[in-house]
């Protein structure tokens, strides 16, 4: 079975401060991908960015980057430089690969971290 | 842009109330989701579609129905609403884009079953 652990329930930064977000997932899949989605408070899930299994190399877009290991399961996510703006619960989320089924139409969802960015 | 909207962004119903909850996708794409999201629970699927008439139970499908007549429209229907479905209800789409379903939200439903 897959799932999506991300430990941090809530964080709490100051504006400026860089803040790195953890996911860490269990899959029996050689194939697979990986997403992150912002939720701010108006409640809409917000695509930020999909990577599959094959391809662990690091990504910066603007102030956000996120590194992929697979030797640990991990696909964390950080801001440089944090904004209010940044303020919104993060969901890191797991697919299956488009062969294994009805399960690859479903995305396993992490909890969430809520990050507050403090003026 | 793909586009998923939902019926009402605030819905507030009483207890026994048969409910619907609409969600309506303007890409073409073959397969929906209702999710709802708790706090410290995250987002539990409770039905998805991948065709039209078409259904599959996700995690959490007691106390629901769904619904796809057409393949734009997927409803979601709590045939007795009870306050334990207090949630906010989320709809999503998908279709295969280069090797990997993407979904893509509606906006959800806060929804307040008194």
């Amino acid at each position: 079975a897959q799932k999506v652990t991300q430990a941090q329930t809530e964080i709490s930064v100051v504006e400026k401060e860089d803040v790195t977000l953890d996911c860490v997932y269990e899959t029996r899949d050689t194939t697979y991908y990986l997403f992150w989605y912002k939720q701010p408070p108006s409640g809409e899930l917000v695509f930020l960015i999909r990577r599959n299994s094959f391809d662990e190399q690091n990504e910066i877009s603007g102030r956000y980057s996120w590194n992929f290991q697979k030797s640990t399961s991990s696909f964390n996510f950080t801001i440089t430089a944090s904004q209010v703006v940044d303020s919104a619960v993060y969901f890191c989320a797991l697919s299956e690969d488009q062969y294994s089924g009805a399960g690859s139409y479903q995305l396993t969802f992490g909890k969430g971290t809520k990050l507050s960015v403090i003026p | 842009d793909v586009k998923v909207t939902q019926s009402s962004r605030y819905l507030v119903k009483r207890t026994g109330e048969k409910v619907f909850l609409e969600c309506v996708q303007d890409m073409d794409h073959e397969n929906m989701f209702w999710y709802r999201q708790d706090p410290g629970l995250g987002l539990r699927l409770i039905y998805f579609s991948y065709d039209v008439k078409m259904k599959e139970k996700g995690d959490i499908p007691e106390g629901y129905s769904v619904s796809r007549e057409k393949k734009e429209r997927f409803s979601l229907i709590l045939e007795s609403a009870s306050t334990n479905q207090t949630s906010m209800y989320l709809c999503a789409s998908s279709t295969l884009q280069e090797g990997v379903y993407e979904q893509y939200f509606g906006p959800g439903t806060r929804l307040t079953v008194t």
